[in-house]
């Protein structure tokens, strides 16, 4: 089992609709990140937390420590956030800390 | 202030050649992080530098790659006798506390 699980794999929506995708992880973490990555481009940060919520723009991500879980939701959803959202869990191993990664959820967005 | 800057962004080696992907981090930031990203896999760390030192690298395989960021210049991931199953993406991260980490464009490298 891997240690962090996203869910779903892959998620269809139509323009408007409100997106939640959902990050489990099984260790003890420092911080949690959500990451973008559009095909074949870079990987953009979009927030690390550690406790509660955070907001910027259409996006909010939440976080519950007691049930190690996150969710990134996505407000009126529009095409451009079509992407691969990638959550990462940052824990200390070996004496630094580093990010273990989830597969990623593929959302397409149609217009 | 420039990003993450990652070059070459596409790179062909033949098998058994060598490759050499460059990182230069963001302005002020000296920790940089070296990932991995397989065909239809998540990333993985490979190894965290910081100037002039190694800090972490666990994730790197035993043989035929290093890494080393000098105290000018950018960090380099280097892929010694590459073979087909070294064809990934390779991203670069940088921070500047060791906390935050800014990703770049990243490296897709291709054997043949």
């Amino acid at each position: 089992k891997n240690e962090v699980e996203q869910s779903p794999q892959n998620l269809t929506a139509q323009e408007g609709e409100f997106i939640t995708i959902n990050c489990s992880y099984s260790v003890g973490i420092s911080a949690l990140h959500w990451l973008q990555q559009h095909p074949g481009g870079g990987i953009v940060s979009l927030f690390m937390l550690s406790s509660g919520k955070k907001k910027h723009g259409r996006l909010i991500a939440t976080i519950n420590i007691q049930e190690k879980h996150s969710s990134l939701h996505i407000t009126a959803s529009h095409p451009r956030d079509s992407a691969v959202y990638i959550c990462a869990a940052r824990r200390a191993e070996g004496g630094s800390e580093k990010l273990v990664f989830g597969k990623g959820t593929k959302l397409t967005v149609n217009p | 202030n420039a990003g993450v800057m990652q070059n070459p962004r596409h790179l062909v080696r033949r098998r058994g050649q060598e490759a050499r992907l460059r990182c230069s981090p963001m302005k002020g930031h000296s920790h940089v992080y070296w990932y991995r990203q397989l065909p239809e896999e998540g990333l993985k760390f490979m190894v965290y530098l910081q100037k002039e030192n190694i800090i972490d690298e666990s994730g790197m395989p035993k043989e035929r790659f290093s890494a080393e960021f000098p105290k000018e210049g950018p960090s380099i991931l280097r892929i010694q006798q590459v073979v087909r199953g070294d064809s990934a993406a390779y991203f670069c991260a940088s921070s500047r506390s060791g906390v935050e980490a800014f990703f770049g464009q990243g490296t897709r490298l291709t054997v043949v």
